[in-house]
């Protein structure tokens, strides 16, 4: 079965501090990769997302991922936090011979501190 | 339009009440998702809808009860819930079942009392 782990439950830094969050999945075939945010009382929002090409992704608000196939990652990662990036972080993937099902991480809960 | 809409966007119900909550798409995505989300959790798919016929069905207690009444409209019908029901209740849609990523709205918390 797919599955995906985010090793970081919790990570606490201070602003200006860069930031790598570390997801690995678990699937042999080709799939499409996603880090989605959610800010404290909102909705989940799409950060960025791999699906074929260059294995290196920018996504929204200075945020970029590496696709890495053959350490089955999909690590995200800002070079410098701000306080607004507090939030719970969310890698999910989809295997492309599925009906569009994501499975999501446990997720990570950054904290920036000011 | 390029957003889910989800209403009401709070819900307090008792264990014998009947509600239905609400999701709407004016992208043209024809999949569309239930998923329930607790908190500090992942969000857990509940359902899935694919041209408006359900596609999968993720052993959800028939307490729930989704319908698809067009491609724009996602309802799940709510009887008999459990306090442990209570959560954020999100939709999604998608352009198709085989494209691109997911739209998540807002969600609605449910309070099951």
């Amino acid at each position: 079965a797919q599955s995906v782990s985010q090793h970081n439950h919790h990570v606490i830094l201070s602003e200006a501090a860069s930031l790598e969050l570390g997801c690995n999945y678990s699937y042999g075939g080709t799939v499409n990769l996603f880090w989605y945010v959610q800010y404290p009382g909102q909705h989940l929002q799409l950060l960025l997302k791999y699906f074929s090409g260059d294995p290196l992704v920018k996504g929204i608000k200075g945020f970029e991922a590496e696709f890495i196939k053959s350490k089955f990652s999909f690590n995200l990662r800002k070079p410098s936090v701000q306080w607004s990036d507090t939030a719970e972080y969310f890698c999910a993937v989809r295997s492309s011979g599925n009906t569009g099902k994501l499975i999501f991480g446990q997720g990570t809960t950054l904290q920036v501190k000011p | 339009d390029t957003e889910v809409t989800q209403t009401p966007k709070h819900l307090v119900m008792g264990m014998t009440n009947k509600k239905s909550l609400k999701c709407e798409q004016h992208m043209g995505h024809r999949a569309m998702y239930w998923y329930k989300q607790k908190a500090k959790k992942p969000p857990e798919l509940m359902f899935v809808y694919s041209y408006e016929k359900l596609s999968i069905n993720e052993s959800v207690p028939s307490r729930f009860s989704p319908e698809c009444p067009n491609s724009s409209l996602l309802n799940l019908h709510l009887h008999a819930l459990q306090p442990e029901d209570s959560a954020l209740y999100l939709c999604a849609s998608r352009r198709d079942v085989g494209g691109n990523e997911q739209f998540f709205g807002p969600g609605t918390r449910l309070t099951v009392l």
